[in-house]
Parts: C-alpha cells; structure tokens; sequence
C-alpha cells in the first residue's frame, strides 16, 4: 500500500529554519514526491518535486529559501529565513499507476 | 502562465448529481502531455484524489469514488468537467482542478491547481 506520513505540527522562529519529512510507506524508496503549500483559506500551490536521488525541480517563482532533499523513503522540505507567511500547511503527495497519493499534512507555525 | 478556473453550482441537494467545469487557460489540453485532474478538500482534511482525465478521454477515477464519477473534456472550449452522482453530505469539500504531466503514462507533481470551489450539499 501507498502511504505517505507527515508529522502534524512544526514551529520554528522568525528567521530560521525548518525540516519538514515527508515518509513513504516500506519498499517505495525509488518514488518521487511532491511538495504544496497551503496557506489559510487558499488553495494549495505547488512547491517542488523531489526525486530519489535527492533532485528536485521547482514550481514557478518559488524562492531559493525552499529546497528539498531525500534519504531512503524520507523526502525533506527545507525552508531557510522563515517568513510570517511560510505558516501554511505543506502536504506531500505521490503517485503510481492508477492512484494519486497525499500525506496527512504538516501545519508550520512561524513564532 | 496556465491558469484553472472552477465553476459550477455552490450548493446541491442530497441525493442530486454535482456537476463541476474546470476551464483552462494559458494551455491547450489538447495538445496532450498532461492529465487533468479532480481533487476534494473536506473542511479540516487532507486533499482527496477523485481521478483523471486524459486529452483523449481516457480516465482513470479513485476506486472509493468510481462508481458515482464521471469525467469528461471539451477540448474546443479548453475545459473538462466532473459528475458526481447521489451526493450526500460527505461530498461537501472544495473540489479542485489540477494538471499534472503525463510523463509516459505515469503521472507527476500537481503543477498547477485552481482556487477551488466549495461545494455544499444541503436540502
């Protein structure tokens, strides 16, 4: 089964930065994901795709600040220089023959 | 800049079929190279996929939801559509619109979705 798990909640200070986790479920190591931000009341926006070995391609104008990474069946989101509107909940997604996949989401909290 | 537009009724009776169009500009669907998809947000939850439709018209639908999806494309007006058949509060969400490449079949990244339209059904 495809399964994508996301720790709820994240909080980081004005100005740093965070690591959000993105985790495949066993034996999926080789899939790529995505990553969208979905800021309140909005809809959600496309960040990047990572693939397994760690590339990643960006969506349009998405800023430097964001970067991604991965390990095994750990896909990462780096957010660098927090802003007040990088609090957002930031879902990642994948997707297979016949089926399109989201994690549980991560709300970031920017003190 | 492709951009998606969703349109349709903000409110359906329980037991009625919700009909939704995504327009699309800034792209041609039918020039192939994505599929175009439906996805639902239930207030407080986690995006839902409801399935996809190809510039050909082939698709492929979310197996909880299969037998009450319909989707279709128009590709003269550069839009493709949703039904959703007997609908009963459980189906009250944001619905989206989204692309996605087609990449040899496989699929990829949501690239670019609509604002997204909130559905209720009520009596």
């Amino acid at each position: 089964q495809l399964v994508l798990t996301q720790s709820p909640s994240a909080s980081a200070s004005l100005g740093a930065s965070v690591k959000l986790t993105c985790t495949l479920s066993s034996g999926r190591s080789s899939y790529a994901i995505a990553w969208h931000q979905q800021r309140p009341e909005k809809g959600p926006r496309y960040l990047m795709r990572i693939n397994s070995d760690g590339s990643h391609n960006k969506g349009d104008g998405i800023p430097d600040r964001f970067s991604g990474s991965s390990s095994g069946t750990e896909r990462y989101l780096t957010i660098s220089s927090l802003q007040s509107d990088d609090e957002a909940d930031y879902y990642c997604q994948t997707w297979a023959t016949g089926i399109r996949v989201f994690g549980g989401g991560t709300k970031l909290t920017v003190l | 800049q492709v951009q998606l537009q969703e349109s349709g009724p903000g409110l359906v009776k329980p037991s009625e079929t919700l009909s939704l169009t995504c327009t699309v500009s800034g792209g041609s669907i039918s020039s192939g190279g994505y599929y175009w998809d439906w996805i639902r947000q239930h207030p407080g939850k986690d995006p839902e996929w409801i399935g996809y439709i190809y510039y050909s018209g082939s698709t492929s639908y979310n197996p909880s939801l299969k037998s009450r999806v319909t989707m279709s494309v128009d590709t003269s007006r550069n839009q493709f559509s949703l039904k959703l058949t007997s609908v009963t509060a459980a189906d009250t969400a944001v619905y989206y619109c989204a692309r996605e490449p087609y990449d040899r079949g496989y699929g990829g990244p949501y690239d670019y979705w609509g604002h997204g339209t909130l559905v209720t059904v009520s009596s």
